[in-house]
């Protein structure tokens, strides 16, 4: 079945690049999203990209779609501990109607 | 509005009681969904509503029942749950696809005692 993996912790340093990475099983994935979850709330959508795409950015965001490997980057630049939080990764084909699935989370800390 | 609101954000209940809990979006969204998150895991799906109809269930016990009164309102409705059932419930809506991603809500922490 479909299975979407992240690793689960990531620690940089204020200021640096934070890179978070994601693997995707599922050859139909055609839409891919990134979502912050901040302690205590719901799922915030930071980005998403279409299969068709292999970046996009939006301000500090950079995302990177290598469909060969279905892998999927997000570059958070100039990270700041308001970014501390879970990072969730989610992928929903063409055939999984309104199912999105999405990955474990990877927790990013960012030490001041 | 690009809300999506959901009460009460905590509850607390008994294995005997009845609760509901409700969300609200005005974005004009026509699909709704609930997932549940338990500590350190990713959101589960539970059921998703589609233009006010049922149209996932993800075999989910009949303890929860899903309720769309209209397009902009989702409930669940709880019944004898058990302490296992204690998690983050959080309620999302999208276009009729989901193309560019769920707005979510904050969630409302449930405690089963």
């Amino acid at each position: 079945g479909e299975d979407v993996e992240q690793s689960l912790f990531l620690s940089v340093r204020e200021g640096d690049s934070s890179v978070i990475n994601c693997t995707y099983t599922d050859s139909s994935s055609t839409y891919l999203y990134w979502y912050k979850q901040e302690p205590g709330a719901g799922l915030q959508l930071l980005t998403y990209i279409f299969s068709n795409m292999d970046m996009k950015q939006d301000q500090r965001l950079t995302v990177l779609l290598n469909k060969k490997d279905k892998h999927l980057s997000l570059r958070i630049a100039d990270t700041q501990t308001g970014d501390s939080a879970i990072y969730f990764c989610a992928e929903r084909g063409n055939t999984g109607g309104f199912k999105t699935i999405f990955g474990a989370g990877t927790r990013l800390f960012v030490k001041a | 509005d690009t809300e999506v609101t959901q009460t009460p954000k905590h509850l607390v209940m008994g294995m005997t009681n009845k609760k509901s809990l409700k969300c609200e979006q005005h974005m004009g969204h026509r699909a709704m969904y609930w997932y549940k998150q338990k500590a350190k895991k990713p959101p589960e799906l539970m059921f998703v509503y589609s233009y006010e109809k049922l149209s996932i269930n993800e075999s989910v016990p009949s303890r929860f029942s899903p309720e769309c009164p209209n397009s902009s309102l989702l409930n669940l409705h709880l019944h004898a749950l058990q302490p296992e059932d204690s998690a983050l419930y959080l309620c999302a809506s999208s276009p009729d696809r989901a193309d560019y991603g769920y707005t979510f809500g904050s969630g409302t922490r449930l405690t089963v005692v």
